[in-house]
């Protein structure tokens, strides 16, 4: 399983409060991404991260910020969620040589935003 | 930008023979990947092709064309647990498609 767990694994919230998403590994991966999952909509690439401090936006960024300041946590915070933000969220993170490197995925968080 | 499209659902008889293809648009090529989901899992890593032909790993082979922008996922012998969504990825931040649900009946 690559060693990444998430936290929390379920939660919800009410619109227009903070939420913060936490994804943490184990063995030193540079990559980290956060996708959300919809139906009709497959994984969606929110944020990733290529090292401590260097983050890029996917192509849902809105609505999201992200941190990383060490190797092993990757946080993804909604500053006032919404509804539409509703979704499942799966951490990733990149594993290989670039000429085969792969994904392997976190266990996943449901949010519901109320 | 990128554009990935599979069909949304299949249905097949256990013990039987399935393709579920994916084609793309994309700007930058560094290989196609291929997930298995359950509901309610994460996806897993099934497959990765890079350069054009056939990859074979047991019940399951993946082909790829760079010329055609298409991929295909065999599963043989199917078996009830293949039931799941099948997921093609792309680029260097794995761009998703939509996703095929695979059902098999018995």
């Amino acid at each position: 399983d690559a060693g990444i767990t998430q936290s929390p694994r379920h939660k919800v919230t009410e619109t227009g409060t903070p939420v913060t998403l936490r994804c943490h590994q184990t063995e030193n991966h540079r990559y980290m991404y956060w996708y959300r999952q919809d139906p009709g909509h497959g994984l969606r690439l929110i944020h990733y991260s290529y090292g401590v401090k260097d983050t890029d936006k996917g192509e849902v960024s809105d609505g999201y910020s992200v941190s990383r300041s060490k190797t092993e946590d990757f946080l993804l915070t909604l500053e006032s969620a919404t509804s539409s933000q509703t979704s499942v969220y799966f951490c990733a993170i990149r594993e290989g040589t670039s000429s085969t490197d792969t994904q392997y995925f976190g266990p996943g968080t449901r949010l519901t935003v109320l | 930008g990128q554009n990935i499209d599979q069909p949304t659902e299949m249905t097949a008889t256990e013990g039987a023979i399935v393709q579920i293809n994916c084609t793309y648009q994309t700007s930058g090529f560094n290989g196609l990947f291929w997930y298995q989901q359950h509901a309610g899992e994460a996806p897993t890593f099934l497959s990765y092709n890079v350069l054009d032909g056939l990859e074979e790993k047991g019940r399951f082979s993946s082909f790829l064309s760079r010329s055609k922008g298409y991929s295909y996922l065999l599963l043989k012998e199917l078996q009830m647990k293949d039931s799941a969504s099948y997921l093609c990825a792309v680029g260097q931040n794995f761009v998703f498609g939509p996703g095929t649900r695979l059902s098999v009946l018995p």
